[in-house]
């Protein structure tokens, strides 16, 4: 189970940090993925970050402003988001898994707007 | 960035029809890494599909992939009225970014 957190609504320029808490499996075993969906939208790759954190990747549009992150012990995975955008309203989702994700959580919704 | 398109982007079919959704790349995608996924109103993606054509455990296998290079086919043999749902397809062949296709609507005649 995946359970995310963290979301809200945040003027433009400002931050939020996401939260998602794993049960059921192993979680240090696993690279772990942020994927976001905008309103009535498609999915978007975000970030992905390898078992012991030592490896993380980014979208394009997000580098620089994002920062994904883990707590092994707490079984937790982070999305911290600076400078965010109109476009960067969306549902994230925490998923299993390096690049085709094969567990996902409900997600939580971040929208961006003055 | 390997961009994908699907096609329809709507398929009007009844319940015992066959679907077939289609998936097509700008550029080959590498090493047959390409997946399928099933969302539902208001629910997460469902990973479907992987590696162009392994189902995942428990998924029906009326639910079939196939393709190689840049063209790619989701089948479901008989639609089943839980089968009504958006489908994507993701490419994870190259580099980050991992691109999905804009999806298509499989929806009730």
């Amino acid at each position: 189970q995946l359970v995310e957190s963290g979301g809200g609504l945040v003027q433009p320029g400002g931050s939020l940090r996401l939260s998602c808490v794993v049960s059921g499996f192993t979680f240090s075993s696993y690279w772990m993925s942020w994927v976001r969906q905008a309103p009535g939208k498609g999915l978007e790759w975000v970030a992905n970050i390898k078992e012991d954190g030592s490896e993380k990747t980014y979208l394009d549009s997000v580098k620089g402003r994002f920062t994904i992150s883990r707590d092994n012990a707490k079984n937790s995975l982070y999305l911290q988001m600076n400078s965010l955008r109109a476009e960067d309203t969306a549902v994230y989702y925490c998923a299993r898994g390096h690049s085709a994700p094969d567990s996902w959580g409900q997600g939580t919704l971040v929208a961006v707007s003055s | 960035e390997v961009v994908l398109t699907q096609s329809p982007g709507t398929l009007s079919l009844s319940p015992g029809d066959r679907a077939t959704l289609s998936c097509r790349a700008s550029q080959s995608v590498s090493s047959r890494f390409l997946a399928w996924y099933q969302q539902k109103p208001g629910q997460a993606p469902r990973l479907l599909i992987y590696d162009v054509s392994t189902r995942v455990t428990g998924v029906p296998d009326r639910f079939s992939g196939s393709g190689s290079g840049t063209d790619f086919t989701l089948t479901i043999s008989r639609l089943e009225p839980e089968d009504f749902a958006v489908y994507y397809c993701q490419q994870y062949g190259t580099s980050p970014p991992f691109t999905f296709g804009p999806g298509t609507k499989v929806d009730i005649k």
